[in-house]
């Protein structure tokens, strides 16, 4: 089944205690995004990847590290997590770019004490 | 700024009661524009997509529409399992970096029998 998977799915945690979201999809596909969701805030890109070991900024990366090291794979990293940062995660894939059709995972519920 | 704007956030509709949902975009050289659907808990879903004005899809109850500015969501004879939240997003051309893709706040819909 083609899908895109996230681990964990939910997480408390404490300030500063390093910690690492995994996402990976088996499509295929060149490009991986993550988001952040925030009640009233929408959807926020927070870095994207056009494919392997070329990652970019979006709109909210401060906090936040990723690698692209395999196709499949995209983790997000959090180096010193803060309470600001509890949110709703995404991981997001399709084929070429940001043009098509993103496929995305279940989420991650992130929560910052 | 917002650079995309979904009205209205939230909108009840009886069973039967044909509506819209717009999507507003404030910079030009869109690349693409997408409508996705999300249900409470889970990661948004695609919808469609559209590239130029003029462009219209169709999917059962479900049309979108975009003109230069705008696009609209038009939601004919819905039915309770349409309740969700849509949401939009755009892809401008920004020279080599067609990675970022901005989402709207949504617009959440809730259709009662």
């Amino acid at each position: 089944e083609a899908q895109v998977t996230q681990n964990p799915r939910y997480l408390i945690t404490v300030t500063g205690k390093k910690l690492t979201v995994t996402c990976s999809q088996n499509m295929n596909h060149e490009y991986m995004s993550w988001y952040r969701q925030d009640p009233g805030l929408g959807l926020r890109q927070i870095y994207y990847s056009m494919n392997v070991e070329v990652t970019d900024k979006g709109d909210v990366p401060e906090g936040y590290k990723v690698s692209r090291k395999e196709k499949r794979n995209f983790p997000l990293i959090l180096e010193s997590p803060s309470p600001n940062q509890t949110s709703l995660y995404f991981c997001a894939s399709s084929l070429i770019g940001g043009s098509n059709e993103q496929f995305f995972g279940p989420g991650t519920r992130l929560t910052v004490l | 700024e917002d650079q995309v704007t979904q009205s209205p956030e939230a909108l009840r509709l009886q069973e039967g009661e044909s509506s819209s949902l717009n999507c507003s975009y404030t910079v030009s050289g869109l690349r693409g524009l997408f409508w996705y659907r999300q249900d409470p808990g889970k990661g948004p879903e695609f919808l469609f997509t559209l590239y130029s004005a003029g462009e219209e899809k169709e999917k059962e109850r479900l049309k979108a529409t975009l003109t230069k500015k705008e696009s609209f969501l038009h939601i004919t004879a819905p039915k309770p399992e349409d309740s969700a939240t849509y949401l939009c997003a755009v892809l401008y051309d920004r020279g080599s970096t067609l990675g970022r893709l901005y989402f709207g706040r949504g617009t959440q819909l809730t259709v009662w029998p």
